[in-house]
């Protein structure tokens, strides 16, 4: 069964040091996301990603967040300066296509720490 | 705005039993509901989804979830609860003119043996 993939499973960082989350979405899909789950927390979104630039960005996806579609298989977020509250569950997701009606597959996270 | 809300941090229920993990919504315009589960140290899986049709529906590993449109609820139920039914289940909406799932704050099952 096709799934979301993401490296490494877990990262640790020291505050301001940039960091590089990877994720291979399943191959047939259009929409890619990002989400974040800090301990003991909601899952709280923070970016839509379709054809080649973002859709939609929470109030979360501030300037020190990127994302980007390098090739034609990996969705990367990129951290510029990690600060402690950054420390969290990311997951990626992707979807066959953007509608409401459609479910999104997550991969297992990646989480991060930042020390 | 699209939300959901589950009112029990904790569901405990006994193998064999059956469950019902409790969630309720609200949305402008047509609801479309969902629910995953979290396994520790895991990712979010789906289970099941209601786009429209049959108030009840059937997921993946037994899960079936009932919408009642009155009630404006999406209650996630099993007839026979397993100890490996045990995790973290999250109720969400897609929004509609928008990319994001908006998930509720999770409700943990705990099946004892």
């Amino acid at each position: 069964e096709p799934e979301v993939t993401q490296t490494p499973s877990h990262q640790v960082t020291q505050m301001g040091q940039e960091v590089i989350l990877r994720c291979v979405p399943i191959s047939n899909h259009l929409y890619f996301y990002w989400y974040r789950q800090i301990l003991g927390q909601k899952v709280e979104f923070l970016v839509s990603f379709y054809n080649n630039e973002i859709s939609e960005k929470s109030e979360i996806f501030d300037d020190q967040f990127s994302v980007e579609r390098p090739d034609g298989s990996n969705f990367t977020l990129k951290i510029r300066s990690t600060k402690l509250e950054d420390s969290a569950m990311y997951f990626c997701a992707s979807s066959e296509r953007g509608g409401p009606n459609t479910e999104a597959f997550f991969g297992q996270g990646t989480r991060l720490t930042v020390v | 705005a699209q939300s959901v809300a589950q009112p029990e941090d904790q569901v405990n229920v006994a193998e064999g039993n059956p469950l019902t993990v409790k969630c309720t919504y609200s949305v402008s315009g047509n609801p479309y509901l969902f629910w995953y589960v979290q396994y520790p140290n895991r990712g979010l899986q789906f289970l099941l989804k209601y786009i429209t049709g049959d108030n009840l529906v059937k997921g993946s590993y037994g899960f079936e979830a009932e919408f009642n449109k009155s009630q404006t609820s999406f209650h996630l139920k099993k007839p026979s609860a397993l100890v490996s039914d045990s995790a973290l289940y999250f109720c969400a909406v897609r929004e509609t003119g928008g990319f994001k799932t908006i998930f509720g704050a999770g409700t943990r099952l705990f099946v004892k043996a």
